[in-house]
């Protein structure tokens, strides 16, 4: 079983509209929670990051996490062409924090 | 500030070669971290460097090495090339002081190997 399990997609959808990026983790002890952002030929940035449950809100994205469900999610409102990207899911552990494990990344097109 | 820089940008080898890749870190990070990514497999996790040590490691065979030097600067060495070690290999630098100050990385635009 994976570490961290993430829809590959891809995914399309008109500019606009509201997105949801979901993830499953099998891992209780991660304790850090990000999603990077990856254009194409490009490498990844960090788009947001939390260490609880609850919901994390930066401008259109939102980044929720459920640890007792070991689920992990990023909404986008408002969706715009320029958000056309593959997302990547990711975690770590405290005592480790910098050794990421990534998710396979949903590939998402917005479409005008 | 300059961003993370990786050298050279494409690569191309034959198996059996061995070949290192280079990496210069944002300017005060001390960390960093590999990363292979492919289809198949995603990105996955090498090794990470921390003040000239090795601080974690991933699931990659021995072939697979590193080093940090003191100016943070970091090179990846992979011996004994085989085809499935074809990958866009990332790095990615952070201060690396624990929590968001080491997993907030900067990566790289990557290296392109290609193995025949």
């Amino acid at each position: 079983q994976k570490e961290v399990e993430q829809d590959p997609g891809p995914l399309s959808v008109p500019e606009g509209a509201i997105v949801s990026l979901n993830c499953t983790y099998s891992n209780s002890a991660f304790q850090y929670f990000m999603w990077y952002r990856q254009y194409s030929r490009k490498g990844p940035e960090l788009l947001m990051y939390t260490y609880s449950s609850g919901n994390k809100e930066d401008g259109r994205f939102t980044a929720q996490v459920d640890k007792s469900s070991k689920y992990i999610s990023l909404f986008i409102r408002d969706s715009q062409p320029s958000d056309s990207a593959t997302y990547l899911c990711a975690l770590t552990l405290y005592s480790s924090a910098s050794k990421i494990i990534f998710g396979s990344g949903t590939r998402l097109s917005i479409r005008p | 500030k300059a961003g993370v820089t990786q050298t050279p940008r494409y690569l191309i080898k034959t198996r059996g070669q061995q070949v290192t890749l280079s990496c210069s870190p944002i300017s005060g990070h001390r960390s960093v971290s590999w990363y292979q990514q492919t289809p198949g497999q995603g990105l996955q996790f090498l090794f990470e460097y921390f003040s000239e040590t090795q601080r974690n490691k991933g699931n990659f065979p021995g072939r697979f090495s590193g080093r940090q030097f003191s100016n943070s600067r970091s090179e990846m060495n992979v011996s004994t090339l085989e085809l499935g070690d074809s990958a866009l290999y990332l790095c990615a630098s952070s201060l690396g002081a624990g929590g968001v100050t080491s997993y907030e990385q900067y990566f790289g635009p990557g290296t392109r190997l290609t193995v025949t």
